[in-house]
């Protein structure tokens, strides 16, 4: 079946260092989304990306597609301890169900 | 004040009983889902709905039964089948029309604990 793999699993960062997670497809995908998850809350959506290659921004959060559409990138730029949480990939399969990653787990350090 | 709801928060069992957990949502999303989180892994889908009295199985639906008879609730039940039932259980909506991609809206969630 359809699997959506992340990874690092969990990451520790000092205030102000850079992060990255990375979700890779075993089949092509049509699109991604990306969700966060602070601790103890439930997942909120950040951004659909849809284009092969496509790159988008929101605030110190950088999200990009791979050019297969198989693999995609959420980069953090000078980590806060707001940006404490797991981040969660999402590809979709049949009908209108989505396959989430296992989640990156951030935690930053003061 | 649009949005998901689940309840309770925190939910405690004996084993061996069937619970059912609530999910009601107003905004109208044609498609509801569940899913399960253990700590450490991802979400993993349990049932979807796409439309009233319909919904389709994911990958982890042993053990469980839901219903769709309205449009805004999507109830959960787990059976004394399920064998691990213990986790976190997250609601989730989304509109959905034709094949198209839409973002989900989750509820708060509901912790189970069997004992």
């Amino acid at each position: 079946g359809q699997q959506v793999m992340q990874i690092p699993q969990y990451q520790h960062v000092q205030e102000g260092e850079d992060f990255t997670t990375y979700c890779n497809s075993s089949t092509t995908l049509s699109n991604i989304q990306w969700y966060k998850q602070r601790p103890g809350g439930h997942p909120v959506f950040l951004i659909q990306l849809v284009k092969s290659g496509e790159v988008k921004k929101q605030k110190r959060l950088t999200f990009q597609f791979g050019e297969a559409k198989k693999n995609s990138s959420l980069h953090i730029t000078a980590t806060q301890t707001t940006d404490v949480g797991t981040y969660f990939c999402a590809g979709p399969g049949t009908g209108n169900q989505f396959y989430f990653g296992t989640g990156t787990s951030l935690t930053v350090i003061p | 004040d649009g949005g998901i709801t689940q309840s309770p928060k925190y939910l405690f069992r004996k084993e061996g009983q069937n619970v059912t957990l609530s999910c009601e949502q107003n905004l109208n999303h044609d498609a509801m889902y569940w899913y399960r989180q253990d700590p450490g892994q991802g979400l993993r889908l349990i049932y979807y709905s796409q439309i009233v009295n319909d919904f389709q199985k994911g990958d982890i639906a042993e053990g469980y039964s839901v219903s769709r008879e309205k449009k805004e609730s999507f109830p959960l039940t787990v059976t004394s089948a399920q064998k691990n039932p213990t986790a976190f259980y997250l609601c989730a909506s989304s509109p959905a029309h034709g094949t198209a991609s839409y973002e989900q809206y989750f509820g708060p969630g509901t912790r189970l604990t069997v004992t």
